[in-house]
């Protein structure tokens, strides 16, 4: 089974300001990585797919990158729809296997 | 495009539920579909998947032998028959397509269903 593991458990930011979260995985999964994020009491919602292609409709502020196993999601800006928690999610065997999350906080 | 899940309820531990999923919007015999849970405050974990046409499916360890995964493409549904249910089984259910998004457009998350297991 391949360990997704997501860094920092929380990230606070102030509106405007950039963003950088990181996954780790546990063995090479080339590029086969989608990130989600996720509001309370909602659903979680695709916004990257094979670590850097954005899902339609997701901002340009939105963006991936990496190979391997180490990876980057970051928000150029950080508007208020962006607090929410981030999940990465491996699709390169199975299980699939997606990290514990990363809480984008308000600072 | 919609996926829309139902079926949670309340069970004791030791008993059964099936959830639905009925899809709409797309072609839903050319798609893989898996299952998604949540449990409740806590992150997201997957449960299985179903090949487009049923033949291939692939289950987490911690649900093999107690969970299958079937679908019926002539009307565009989804299920999960969960046996054996235990209190860790208690979550949020959801069911999503794969690939999300095709064409241009992508198939959203539905809203899911609980599953609460307790006595």
């Amino acid at each position: 089974e391949i360990m997704m593991t997501q860094s920092p458990g929380t990230l606070s930011v102030s509106p405007g300001e950039r963003a950088t979260l990181s996954c780790r995985a546990s063995q090479s999964i080339s590029t086969n990585l989608a990130w989600y994020h996720q509001k309370p009491g909602q659903p979680p919602r695709l916004i990257l797919s094979a670590a850097s292609t954005r899902a339609p409709g997701v901002p340009v502020r939105f963006s991936g990158s990496g190979s391997g196993t180490e990876f980057t999601l970051t928000i150029s800006s950080l508007q208020s729809e962006d607090f929410a928690v981030y999940y990465c999610q491996q699709y390169q065997n199975y299980p699939r296997t997606l990290g514990q999350g990363t809480k984008v906080e308000i600072k | 495009v919609q996926l829309v899940e139902s079926g949670g309820d309340l069970v004791q531990p030791g008993g059964s539920l099936r959830l639905s999923c009925a899809a709409s919007g797309f072609t839903f015999s050319s798609f893989a579909l898996h299952w998604f849970r949540q449990p409740p405050g806590k992150g997201l974990e997957w449960v299985g998947n179903i090949n487009q046409d049923g033949s291939g499916k692939n289950y987490v360890d911690s649900v093999e032998g107690r969970f299958t995964i079937s679908r019926d493409n002539a009307k565009n549904s989804l299920f999960l028959q969960m046996n054996s249910l235990r209190a860790e089984d208690t979550a949020v259910y959801y069911c999503v397509r794969s690939p999300q998004c095709s064409g241009g457009s992508c198939a959203p998350w539905g809203q899911g269903t609980l599953v609460t297991v307790s006595s």
